[in-house]
């Protein structure tokens, strides 16, 4: 088995400020994921990317970016965060594009101030 | 574009009944359905999944049949426990688009009372 790992656990910004959060998974998936899920809405796609230094926009790309370093890592960068901002950042990998099962990190619980 | 519906956003019920999870989506390309279930404060994981028209897939009492006539995968089980509550969320993905990306529903929060 295999575990994603997401860092920090909580992340407290205040408005203007650039934000980053970290995903490291070990299953040594090729394909990885940033989702944003607000509070009583589905997983919003922000960016994805199929191996390493490959990135792809999702549905909600805009005021974030993204790196993947490496095939194990995969950072999103907040631009600039927006007041009273409010969202639980989760990290994803799957064995390939879309056919293959999701593994999600334990996310990161996005405040700012 | 692909989308998902799921109608119930909200879901309460007593332990012992039975729960249908409505799911519906919309797209070109030949889909592969999953159903995800979200416990409080814990990553989503994956509950079923299927791409084959009309054939029943279960997982922990879980069940859902693929219809591609009525582009639907509800799920179901027949008796709820106390531990079933969670959020569900349904998803697509599809075949010969132009990424192999995951369209979630809304997701139905599901509350099961004794």
């Amino acid at each position: 088995g295999g575990i994603i790992t997401q860092t920090p656990k909580f992340l407290i910004g205040q408005e203007g400020q650039k934000l980053t959060l970290k995903c490291q998974q070990n299953f040594n998936h090729d394909t990885m994921y940033w989702y944003r899920q607000d509070s009583g809405k589905g997983l919003r796609l922000i960016y994805y990317s199929i191996t390493e230094n490959d990135l792809q926009k999702g549905d909600l790309s805009e005021g974030y970016d993204a790196s993947r370093e490496k095939k194990s890592s995969f950072s999103l960068t907040v631009t600039s965060a927006q007041k009273n901002e409010m969202a639980v950042f989760l990290c994803a990998s799957s064995m390939d594009r879309g056919r293959a099962e999701q593994f999600f990190g334990p996310g990161t619980r996005l405040t700012v101030l | 574009g692909d989308s998902v519906t799921q109608t119930e956003g909200l879901v309460t019920l007593t332990k012992g009944l039975p729960v249908m999870l409505n799911c519906t989506y919309q797209t070109t390309y030949s889909p592969f359905l999953f159903w995800y279930v979200q416990h409080l404060n814990e990553a989503p994981k994956l509950l079923l999944k299927s791409s084959t028209d009309n054939k029943r897939t279960e997982h922990q009492g879980f069940y859902a049949t693929l219809h591609k006539s009525s582009s639907s995968f509800h799920l179901q089980k027949s008796s709820v426990q106390l531990s079933d509550s969670a959020l569900y969320f349904c998803a697509l993905s599809v075949t010969g688009g132009l990424s192999g990306k995951l369209t979630f529903g809304e997701g139905t929060q599901v509350t099961v009372i004794s």
